[in-house]
């Protein structure tokens, strides 16, 4: 089975910078991925990394350490439409299905 | 990119009725197709996943007769919710892939009152 932990809720600042945490416990490992969800809607992919290191796209940097079950999503220059729920997802080695995390409710404030 | 066009975005029910949610894939050919549920404030769990042509595979904990699922052709998918109640209100998403990782591609999801 998936085992996935992020915190539930973070509040950052309008410019700052803001790490999202997820640690995950999974019998089969095929890619780690973020999503951007803004509440009713469906998600928005945001990143994927399967192998250790950290991707960079424009505002956005995933980072990934498969030893320790360990992912990070950074935003940079945070604005206020960024304020949403960042999901963190497994796909496991067999059905390509993904495990989400419970999501981290992200409150940009001015 | 590729685009799930899914329908209703929004369905308010009797308790009793069925409701039948569609998934297109407009631009591709989704071989297999997630089944998603999501309750308010919580993540988004999987229901069941199709590969066209086939039956579905249902999780644990999810009625394979009372949540249908029909895959016939590459492009479309459906669910329906059968003989729905109040405790099947939710927030249902398809995704729809070709097989290649990244290409994961979700609906916009449907948001089901039953009242």
């Amino acid at each position: 089975g998936q085992n996935i932990d992020q915190p539930t809720e973070m509040t950052a600042t309008e410019g700052a910078i803001v790490q999202i945490n997820c640690t995950y416990q999974t019998s089969g490992f095929n890619g780690l991925f973020w999503y951007q969800q803004h509440a009713g809607e469906a998600p928005t992919f945001l990143s994927y990394n399967v192998l250790d290191g950290l991707e960079e796209k424009g505002r956005f940097s995933s980072f990934l350490s498969r030893s320790k079950g360990y992912s990070y999503l950074l935003l940079k220059e945070l604005q206020m439409k960024d304020s949403a729920s960042y999901l963190c997802a497994v796909m496991d080695t067999g059905r390509r299905a993904l495990t989400f995390g419970s999501g981290t409710r992200l409150q940009v404030q001015p | 990119g590729a685009v799930v066009s899914q329908h209703p975005s929004r369905v308010i029910c009797k308790s009793g009725t069925s409701v039948k949610i569609e998934c297109r894939s407009l631009d591709f050919q989704a071989t297999t197709m997630f089944w998603y549920r999501q309750f308010p404030k919580q993540s988004l769990m999987l229901m069941a996943t199709s590969n066209e042509g086939s039956k579905a595979t249902y999780e644990q904990g999810v009625e394979k007769d009372k949540f249908l699922i029909n895959h016939a052709s590459l492009t479309l998918s459906t669910l329906t919710v059968t003989s729905a109640h109040p405790e099947d209100s939710s927030f249902y998403i398809c995704s729809g892939t070709t097989g290649d990782h990244e290409k994961l591609f979700f609906g916009s999801g449907t948001q089901l009152s039953v009242l």
